[in-house]
């Protein structure tokens, strides 16, 4: 079965702009969790969507947001970028049909630096 | 909320038994998790504890204390590839949500 993917894995951008990061899920897996990753904050949870609809919400501004679509696919937006934003984001998916025995596996990353 | 505590770092020698703690507080558990995470990589799935005790995959043991708000996970017969560092994350009541710890990196030396 192949894994998580994310794209793009490496990405610059400046103060101001927006970005837009894509994950597609193993197959079979309907739940999609994005998470941030920083030196300072290490992993940082920032959503999880679950049959094309937001099922948690971290502790993010609202310039961060995403969605799903019905083949599970997932994106994430991030308007307004600033220095801080600077990060890896990474997508996890996972069958999201008992959270009580759910385990996520991660895709590779975007490396996302904002100049 | 949750706030969970391991340590920075550590070393240890190649073919050595190593344990890497984890204490958590939380407002709602369902599960912990040990991932681990080479550099410029993606974190890989270790062990998932959600009842009290032991649970062991080869080299790698994962045990929980829910009274204690304690974790650890044993790597044993250590190998120069395990040099990584080791996220612990606390899933809560709420849902698919994964909290993580800092992470520990460990350095295994020859």
């Amino acid at each position: 079965k192949a894994g998580v993917t994310q794209t793009p894995r490496y990405l610059i951008k400046t103060r101001g702009q927006q970005v837009t990061l894509s994950c597609s899920p193993i197959s079979g897996h309907r739940s999609v969790s994005w998470y941030q990753q920083t030196p300072g904050q290490g992993l940082q949870f920032l959503f999880e969507y679950f049959s094309e609809t937001q099922r948690n919400k971290g502790n993010f501004p609202g310039r961060f947001s995403g969605r799903q679509f019905s083949n599970s696919r997932s994106e994430m937006n991030v308007s307004t970028l600033e220095l801080g934003d600077s990060a890896l984001y990474l997508c996890a998916s996972s069958q999201g049909t008992d959270t009580n025995t759910d385990t996520q596996y991660f895709g590779p990353g975007t490396r996302l630096t904002v100049l | 909320g949750q706030n969970i505590d391991q340590p920075t770092e550590m070393t240890a020698t190649e073919g050595a038994i190593v344990q890497i703690n984890c204490t958590y507080q939380t407002s709602g558990f369902n599960g912990l998790f040990w991932y681990q995470q080479h550099a410029g990589e993606a974190p890989t799935f270790l062990s998932y504890n959600v009842l009290d005790g032991l649970e062991e995959k080869g080299r790698f043991s994962s045990f929980l204390s829910r009274s204690k708000g304690y974790s650890y996970l044993l790597l044993k017969e250590l190998q120069m590839k395990d040099s990584a560092s080791y996220l612990c994350a606390v899933r809560d009541n709420a849902g698919n949500m994964l909290t993580f710890g800092g992470g520990t990196r460990l350095m295994v030396k020859p």
